[in-house]
């Protein structure tokens, strides 16, 4: 079963606008990752944001996290054409019942950028 | 670029007819963890091999099996092909089990007619 579901399913922009989406989930967890996935190939890691995290930057890139909601979001800044992908986020929950090395994966946003 | 290989690149079967699916590991990594990704969905964890002993397993039936060999590359074997196997099959490899973040290989088209 699919613990995360992202928020929105399609998201459509221009280029240099901001991408925001979101991501809920059931249980608790040790850390959540997000992912980006170029036309059906392999995914691509992102960043990850640990349970005692709230907020991380890497680059363009900010993910915040809210335990108390079971929520996160990720913010893709300045857009560009190149990222053009889907974005999944996937919790790791091995240490609340979760088999080690089971990453749980969301349905996925798909982010067109147009330019 | 990961360094995660994943052979073949695209595959058709036959429903009934049995797949193996192959997957090499980025350098060091001793832990390779299989998904399935159906059409729109996000990957699904099937299993988890570490040092050559399977180590975790998602809600997939015993006709998926895998194996890790001692260069810590992997097999995915599918037997009795069904029409739902048809699917994106990745392969992900990590420095150790509870490595929190898995480099992903292109992944295996598998299509069964």
């Amino acid at each position: 079963s699919q613990q995360g579901e992202e928020d929105p399913q399609a998201l459509s922009i221009q280029e240099g606008e901001n991408a925001t989406m979101n991501c809920s989930y059931k249980t608790s967890i040790n850390n959540l990752q997000w992912y980006r996935q170029n036309s059906g190939r392999g995914l691509v890691h992102l960043i990850l944001i640990r349970s005692n995290e709230r907020e991380k930057h890497s680059g363009r890139l900010r993910v915040t996290l809210d335990t108390s909601k079971k929520s996160s979001s990720l913010l893709i800044t300045a857009s560009r054409a190149a990222d053009t992908a889907s974005y999944f986020c996937a919790t790791d929950a091995w240490n609340y019942g979760g088999s080690q090395g089971n990453l749980i994966f969301g349905k996925g946003t798909k982010l067109s950028v147009k330019p | 670029e990961t360094g995660v290989t994943q052979s073949p690149t695209h595959l058709i079967k036959t429903r009934g007819q049995q797949v193996t699916l192959r997957c090499s590991s980025q350098s060091g990594h001793n832990t390779v963890s299989w998904y399935q990704q159906a059409l729109g969905q996000g990957p699904q964890f099937i299993f988890q091999y570490y040092r050559e002993e399977e180590n975790g397993r998602g809600n997939f039936p015993p006709r998926f099996s895998g194996l890790q060999f001692p260069n810590y590359s992997s097999e995915l074997n599918v037997n009795a092909l069904e029409l739902d196997d048809s699917a994106l099959y990745l392969c992900a490899s990590s420095l150790e089990r509870l490595e929190r973040e898995q480099y992903f290989g292109p992944g295996t088209r598998l299509t069964v007619t």
